[in-house]
């Protein structure tokens, strides 16, 4: 079946621009995460929705981030005014049955702010 | 001080050999996860245990809660095993984020 995936695969943007990232998780799947991967860095949590419950905004490094997952399925990751630093491989992944369950990744969207 | 160590950064091996990779962490867990980044930038999860061992194929991950402390062993190392394994935690108070460690990047040459 169809896996995580996630658009546009790359988007360019110059500094202080709005952007959207997407993310199509696996059909059925309850939990819902976002994470960052800054270059040479390690993976970071940003976000989790789980179910109808309310999010775990707990990683988002700024109000200038925000997500939403619309009818428990497609999620939206929001940067607003980007910056040089917002540059990074963002991922998202899904999982069945919340912390209980094994993670599918998505390909990832490569932002690069000029 | 990072919650999730894992050791070496970098290792190189010659096809065939045994691998091992340590991570280590400081906080206290609900599970593990070991994961797997190819060169491409995807990512697959491997393992996720709270105790004991589990083995898939080649691989091998053991954990022991009390020290704190989990490997992930490759036998019969192979090429296309060459990727960055990821271990991650997830935190007995930390909600529902995983703490990931660095990553090691692991090539195997043939």
């Amino acid at each position: 079946g169809a896996g995580v995936s996630q658009s546009p695969s790359n988007k360019v943007t110059e500094k202080g621009k709005d952007v959207e990232l997407r993310c199509d998780p696996i059909s059925g799947h309850t939990a819902l995460y976002w994470y960052r991967q800054s270059l040479g860095q390690g993976l970071e949590f940003l976000i989790y929705f789980q179910g109808n419950s309310a999010p775990d905004k707990s990683g988002l490094p700024s109000d200038r981030f925000s997500a939403e997952r619309t009818g428990g399925s497609v999620s939206t990751l929001t940067i607003q005014r980007t910056q040089q630093e917002d540059s990074a491989v963002y991922l998202c992944a899904s999982s069945l049955v919340g912390r209980a369950g094994t993670q599918y990744f998505g390909p990832g969207t490569r932002l690069l702010v000029l | 001080k990072n919650e999730v160590e894992q050791s070496p950064q970098n290792l190189t091996a010659q096809e065939g050999e045994f691998i091992t990779i340590n991570c280590s962490y400081s906080v206290g867990i609900s599970a593990l996860h070991w994961l797997q980044q190819h060169p491409g930038g995807g990512i697959v999860s491997l393992f996720m245990l709270s105790s004991g061992k589990k083995k898939h194929g080649r691989l091998i991950a053991t954990i022991n809660i009390q020290e704190k402390h989990s490997s992930l062993h490759i036998t019969a190392s192979h090429p296309r095993d060459s990727a960055v394994y990821i271990c991650a935690v997830w935190g007995e108070t930390s909600g529902s984020r995983l703490t990931f460690g660095e990553g090691t990047q692991l090539t195997v040459n043939p």
